[in-house]
């Protein structure tokens, strides 16, 4: 059984902070995706990483691909308020993928 | 497109009644999903179709079903529902592929079970 873990489960920080969160496996994948959540809506994906140490950037969200394949993180440059909502990892198995509890971020003004 | 449409947005069942929950895409995607979504929660997946006529559990199936009769529907049935079945319930498709194919999902379904 594998295992998927993403820290820390909360965060709450100021406006204009950075921060960084995880998603840990035990297991080995062919890509991992990563959505945000906002409140009373679905998931929407914001990138997929396929290549061990690929690093892909989305304006201020750098996102990385551990170079086993294994884990993965999310770090957010001067966060904004907007950022807020539950952030969730997906590496993916055959056919489907497989969510994480997700970190649930709060940015304050 | 529409995208991933889902029916009803909410519903409170008493024990024991059934329910359908009804899911529609009109993007021609060969995949579909269900999830469910507990209240602080990741998704974990209910069930999934790989194409019309083809269905299979994920990792919390019991005390559900589904059909996938056409494309484009994937309705998921609630039989004798019970409190622990209380959450939001997710709809999402994708196109077919191993990697790095994006799911698009729905705007969910509340169900509360008293």
């Amino acid at each position: 059984t594998q295992l998927l873990e993403q820290s820390p489960q909360f965060l709450s920080i100021q406006e204009g902070e950075n921060l960084t969160v995880y998603c840990n496996s035990s297991s080995v994948f062919s890509s991992l995706q990563w959505y945000r959540q906002e409140p009373g809506e679905g998931p929407v994906l914001l990138v997929t990483v396929v290549t061990g140490g690929e690093v892909k950037k989305l304006k201020r969200l750098t996102f990385q691909f551990g170079d086993a394949r294994k884990d993965s993180s999310l770090h957010i440059t001067a966060a904004q308020p907007g950022d807020t909502g539950l952030y969730l990892c997906a590496p993916r198995g055959a056919q489907k993928l497989v969510f994480g509890q997700g970190t649930r971020l709060t940015i304050n003004p | 497109n529409a995208g991933v449409t889902q029916t009803p947005k909410f519903r409170i069942l008493k024990i024991g009644q059934s329910m359908t929950l009804q899911c529609a895409q009109d993007m021609n995607h060969n995949y579909m999903y269900w999830y469910r979504q507990d209240p602080g929660m990741g998704l974990k997946l209910i069930y999934y179709s790989v194409g019309a006529g083809i269905t299979d559990k994920g990792e919390v199936p019991n005390g559900y079903n589904v059909s996938r009769s056409t494309t484009e529907d994937f309705p998921l049935r609630l039989e004798l529902a019970a409190p622990s079945q209380t959450s939001v319930y997710f709809c999402a498709s994708s196109p077919p592929g191993l990697v790095g194919n994006e799911q698009f999902f729905g705007p969910g379904t509340r169900l509360t079970v008293l």
